[in-house]
């Protein structure tokens, strides 16, 4: 049973630049989640999709967009890149029917120079 | 504003010397609380789910607890390899599925 996969596993970008990643959920789960982890900090919410459409989201700029496809897989754009981006960047998938267990990828880590 | 916080931030201990870590949470209305398991440069890993206060689950040397403030994970007689960090979350009635994660505590254990 495959778990959550991320791609790229690590990234580096330049100031300004747009980036995009990517998020396949575990199977059988429909619902995607993604998490920006700055150094020594815990995760921080930026937004969940369902049905192909954004659900929820939390305290983060219109930079940050995303994208879920029809098999339930997702995009995480963020656009004028800063240096404050620079994060490892965490995908999380669950279940409407067990919405409550959120299991994560191995991330993303994004340099911004 | 709801708001995890973990503490220690970091705990040193000898293989077998037991132990607790503390997560206090403010919260409008607690769905539930989560705890997960990180390695370095990896995602959370899930271990438990407690939803009400007085609840307690157990996997192999860990267990939690609940309170209406606070949770506990206790590690009885840790291994090298449960070093890791241990990230305390909840999610809020009010704010859907969202986590909100404290900051973690980094445990590490020597034998």
């Amino acid at each position: 049973d495959a778990g959550v996969t991320q791609s790229p596993t690590h990234l580096i970008k330049t100031r300004g630049q747009q980036v995009t990643l990517r998020c396949s959920p575990k199977s059988g789960h429909d619902t995607v989640s993604w998490y920006q982890q700055a150094l020594g900090q815990g995760p921080q919410f930026i937004f969940q999709y369902y049905e192909e459409e954004e659900r929820q989201r939390g305290n983060f700029p219109d930079r940050f967009s995303g994208h879920q496809f029809p098999n339930y897989s997702s995009e995480l754009n963020v656009n004028a890149l800063l240096l404050g981006d620079s994060a490892l960047y965490l995908c999380a998938s669950s279940s409407w029917m067990v919405e409550d267990e959120q299991y994560f990828g191995p991330g993303t880590r994004l340099t911004v120079t | 504003e709801d708001q995890v916080t973990q503490s220690p931030e970091a705990l040193r201990l000898q293989e077998g010397e037991s132990s607790s870590l503390n997560c206090s949470y403010t919260v409008s209305g607690l769905r539930g609380l989560f705890w997960y398991r990180q390695d370095p440069g990896k995602g959370p890993e899930f271990l438990f789910t407690l939803y009400s206060a007085g609840e307690e689950k157990e996997k192999e040397r860990l267990k939690a607890t609940l309170t209406k403030k606070e949770s506990f994970l206790h590690i009885t007689a840790p291994k090298p390899e449960d070093s890791a960090t241990y990230l305390c979350a909840v999610q809020a009635r009010q704010a859907g599925t969202a986590l909100i994660f404290g900051k973690g505590t980094t445990l590490s254990v020597s034998s």
